[in-house]
């Protein structure tokens, strides 16, 4: 089965802090995404990337950025967090060619104070 | 632009009943998804149409898809109680941006 394991369920910050949030898949996909949840928006794109060191940015992305180094690993960096950051951020990986299947990690629940 | 509506946004009915969730898209899209939330947890994939006419079941639901119209459908047969959960399509317009979502039907089955 492929997994997708994000490094927090939950997190609670203070604003102005920089957070780091992880996600790592195992079935060796190229594309990896990062979305943020919200009531009533659905799901919005924040970054995405379709191979190691290269990123591209969603419909989202002030606010945010996003490191690859390895293909496994895809991380979502709030450089200073804000209150309006308070989100359910869901990772998601998929094969080649693009538009395939994603599969969702758990999801890391985020709440700035 | 791929956008992807689907309606109902909320929906909530009793145990026994038949419902369908209705998924229109805007442009060419060559396949077609359907994804379950429970509350507080992630997505996991339901099913994923192919192609004009493809029609997967699982249980009380079934998904289609009519290319032509672009339109996909999930009918829920005789709901139960634990189908309750936010299903939502997604569409993918062929770029590297992955898949765009609908905004998700909450569906709520009560006894």
């Amino acid at each position: 089965d492929v997994k997708v394991t994000q490094s927090s369920r939950y997190l609670v910050k203070r604003t102005g802090e920089k957070v780091f949030l992880e996600c790592v898949q195992d079935m060796d996909h190229e594309n990896m995404f990062w979305y943020r949840q919200d009531p009533g928006l659905g799901l919005r794109l924040i970054y995405f990337s379709y191979d190691v060191k290269m990123k591209e940015k969603g419909d989202i992305p002030e606010g945010y950025s996003v490191s690859r180094e390895k293909k496994e690993r895809f991380s979502l960096i709030l450089e200073s967090a804000s209150t309006n950051q308070t989100s359910m951020y869901l990772c998601a990986s998929s094969p080649p060619p693009w538009g395939r299947e994603a599969f969702f990690g758990q999801g890391t629940r985020l709440t700035v104070v | 632009e791929l956008k992807v509506e689907q309606n109902p946004l909320f929906l909530s009915m009793q145990e026994g009943k038949n419902y369908t969730i209705y998924c229109n898209y805007s442009t060419t899209s060559d396949r077609l998804y359907w994804y379950r939330q429970d509350p507080g947890k992630s997505l996991e994939s339901l099913f994923v149409l192919l192609s004009n006419g493809a029609v997967k079941q699982e249980g009380r639901l079934m998904a289609s898809l009519d290319t032509k119209a672009r339109l996909s459908t999930l009918h829920i047969t005789a709901a139960v109680h634990d189908l309750s959960a936010t299903y939502f399509c997604a569409g993918s317009g062929g770029g590297a941006d992955g898949l765009t979502f609908g905004k998700g039907t909450h569906l709520i089955i009560q006894p």
